[in-house]
């Protein structure tokens, strides 16, 4: 019940194209969504996170969608570029209880945009 | 840069060594995260620290064990080393434990 579940493992782009990476979680506890980036030799980086009060959070080219009932959240970056290859993580913990912060990952999401 | 930093970059130890990983918190946050990072998988919750107490850990054996200072620094320590403790490891802070998490570039220990 603690799992997060992220697809695809990898993921090949062209420029400009958009890049969807899905999570699905089952503890209905957690209510908080981030999404991280980590390149080669770095630790992961925050890109956008969502609470379950809104279904959609866009922040530049970065976009979540976030569907309760189905209890899954998607990543899309739009016009993707070369620079966003990189692993992306979904996560999710709870906001307001004893496992507050503690973050549960998916497995990732290799993305390579080609120029 | 997120102003976490952690030593040492890169480790090797022998199976049944004792390790200590080290993590400097941003300013101003109280509040710290490891994750152990296996290769082509997501981090997983080791434990954390708030204002110097443990507040919650991971499915981890009780050979991992921390400290957090009271200038909010922290150390990982890993007693009897096995080999399927090669991973990176990594630290996150955080204002508090409901606000975000700053990653380090992590420890790549490599147990041999």
């Amino acid at each position: 019940q603690q799992q997060v579940k992220q697809s695809p493992q990898s993921l090949i782009v062209q420029k400009g194209g958009i890049s969807i990476i899905n999570c699905a979680y089952e503890n209905t506890a957690f209510d908080y969504f981030p999404w991280y980036q980590q390149f080669p030799g770095k630790g992961p980086a925050l890109l956008i996170a969502i609470r379950p009060d809104v279904s959609e959070k866009k922040e530049g080219r970065f976009t979540i969608s976030f569907n309760k009932s189905a209890k899954q959240f998607s990543l899309h970056i739009m016009d993707s570029q070369p620079g966003d290859s990189a692993t992306y993580f979904c996560a999710a913990s709870p906001l307001y209880s004893s496992n507050t912060g503690k973050l549960i990952f998916g497995q990732g999401t290799t993305l390579q945009v080609k120029p | 840069e997120t102003g976490v930093t952690q030593s040492p970059t890169h480790l090797i130890k022998t199976r049944g060594q004792q390790v200590t990983l080290r993590c400097s918190s941003q300013s101003g946050h109280n509040t710290v995260s490891w994750y152990q990072q296996a290769l082509g998988q997501g981090p997983q919750f080791i434990f954390q620290y708030y204002r110097e107490e443990e507040n919650g850990r991971g499915n981890f054996p009780p050979r991992f064990s921390g400290l957090q200072f009271p200038n909010y620094s922290s150390e990982l320590n890993v007693n009897a080393l096995e080999l399927d403790d090669s991973a990176l490891y990594l630290c996150a802070s955080s204002q508090g434990l409901e606000d975000i998490q700053y990653f380090g570039a992590g420890t790549r220990l490599s147990v041999l």
